[in-house]
């Protein structure tokens, strides 16, 4: 299958560790990109490659692969992560597609 | 510090042509490495890729969409825009254009346009 599939929410504890994950076929050729999106605004990049954060997110949000399965890891969550949370792989068919997951909705409680 | 902004109508009619521009602006949209992007989210829903364009006027769409995308790019203007035929109301969404990275095997967008919200209704 060409679909990434991550589960539609996920809770934690306020400043537990809390792992988002994301699975599809692409994954075992092409690395995930991670996107928080809070109400109301667009989209931020968190990671992208092997593991690489953009400059001011912080290093509590890190991200790991291994076979199909993808993953967003944030070590001591905060109040402020709670989010939306999408992966975008390319296609693994070649042609130049991407695709994205249908979101993981986080709760910190 | 490079930003991205859309702009268009925010209300279309069914069966009419969508129509968006993206503004690039602290730096260039023919800067090597680097595509551009449309995305979007119905009210609710999760993100959608709708395709995107490199500077060279190449360009890859959404198989779902592809019959009524159309990408284009205008360097003079430092920007590009995207155009969606036929719409209907499931194509109500805010979209947002995009900066698109690739590097081996990784590929990433960034940054993001504060989005458009367009409606299609009669």
């Amino acid at each position: 299958s060409s679909e990434l599939t991550q589960d539609p929410a996920v809770s934690v504890a306020l400043g537990q560790t809390v792992r988002i994950t994301c699975q599809g076929d692409s994954l075992r050729s092409y690395y995930a990109s991670w996107y928080q999106q809070k109400p109301g605004q667009a989209p931020v990049l968190v990671i992208y490659g092997k593991n690489n954060r953009p400059s001011g997110i912080p290093d509590r949000f890190s991200g790991s692969s291994s076979g199909n399965t993808a993953s967003l890891t944030i070590t001591g969550a905060q109040a402020e992560d709670e989010a939306d949370y999408y992966c975008n792989s390319r296609d693994s068919s070649g042609n130049h597609l991407d695709r994205f997951g249908g979101g993981t909705k986080l709760t910190v409680l | 510090q490079l930003q991205l902004q859309e702009s268009g109508s925010g209300l279309v009619k069914p069966s009419q042509t969508l129509s968006l521009t993206c503004a690039v602006s602290g730096g260039s949209i023919s800067s090597g490495g680097y595509s551009w992007s449309w995305i979007r989210q119905p009210p609710g829903k999760g993100l959608e890729w709708i395709g995107y364009i490199y500077h060279s006027g190449s360009t890859y769409y959404n198989p779902s969409l592809k019959s009524r995308v159309t990408i284009s790019v205008d360097r003079s203007k430092n920007q590009f825009s995207l155009k969606l035929s036929s719409v209907t109301a499931a194509d109500t969404a805010v979209y947002y254009c995009a900066r698109r990275r690739i590097t081996g095997t990784t590929n990433w967008f960034d940054p993001w346009g504060q989005g458009t919200l367009v409606t299609v209704s009669s």
